[in-house]
């Protein structure tokens, strides 16, 4: 089973881009990268995801390596509201590790 | 859109009672999860539904535990008798199939077993 590995925690100022880097060396080719985060007592709620190419939306993008062993999202200006829990996870597994607590400093 | 609509929000009960929680998904929705989060063991996935019929309920911890999906718009996680330890966030999510699409979730229900 493709498993995930995240930072515990990462500080970012408001208004920086804030990296939070996932590694998923075991991935298979055809399983997707998912990032969800979770704000305090919310369910968890969808960012994006993606298989090879790099992938933008309105709230986030994602850079995968060639190799598809890691991956990065990126918020581009991070506010206060972006303070949460993001998960990354593989697509087939679906098993919301712990995630990395992002904390958006003032 | 509404969104995944769950059931109570907050359920506080004393232990060997009955809990019923409930969930409906999304409209158009084909497939159904049930997760518990606890500080301990983190977000956890029970059981998933897909067309209604239960597909790998391997992660439903006991007996006590059980889950049913008679229609499309409907879900019931059951717990009977509940105990201290059940007390959890327990979240349902949906999506248009079982792994190959995105899940939104609903917003929890906090269940306190005392």
């Amino acid at each position: 089973d493709a498993k995930t590995t995240q930072p515990p925690s990462m500080d970012c100022a408001e208004g920086r881009a804030a990296n939070l880097p996932c590694n998923h060396s075991t991935i298979s080719g055809n399983e997707y990268v998912y990032w969800y985060r979770q704000i305090h007592s919310q369910g968890p709620q969808y960012i994006i995801h993606g298989l090879k190419n790099n992938e933008t939306n309105e709230m986030a993008s994602l850079i995968i390596t060639e190799d598809r062993k890691s991956s990065t999202l990126i918020l581009p200006h991070a506010t206060l509201r972006d303070t949460a829990v993001y998960y990354c996870i593989v697509r087939l597994e679906f098993t919301f590790g712990k995630g990395t607590h992002l904390i958006i400093q003032p | 859109d509404a969104g995944v609509i769950q059931s109570p929000r907050h359920e506080v009960t004393e232990m060997g009672q009955e809990v019923t929680l409930r969930c409906k998904p999304i409209s158009g929705h084909n497939s159904l999860f049930w997760y518990r989060q606890t500080m301990m063991r983190g977000l956890e996935l029970l059981i998933y539904f897909n067309n209604n019929v239960p597909i790998d309920d391997s992660g439903m911890p006991e007996d006590r535990f059980s889950a049913k999906m008679p229609n499309a718009s409907f879900s019931t996680l059951k717990i009977q008798p509940s105990e201290p330890r059940d007390s959890a966030v327990y979240f349902c999510a949906s999506s248009f199939a079982p792994w190959t699409d995105t899940q939104y979730f609903g917003p929890g229900t906090r269940l306190t077993v005392l």
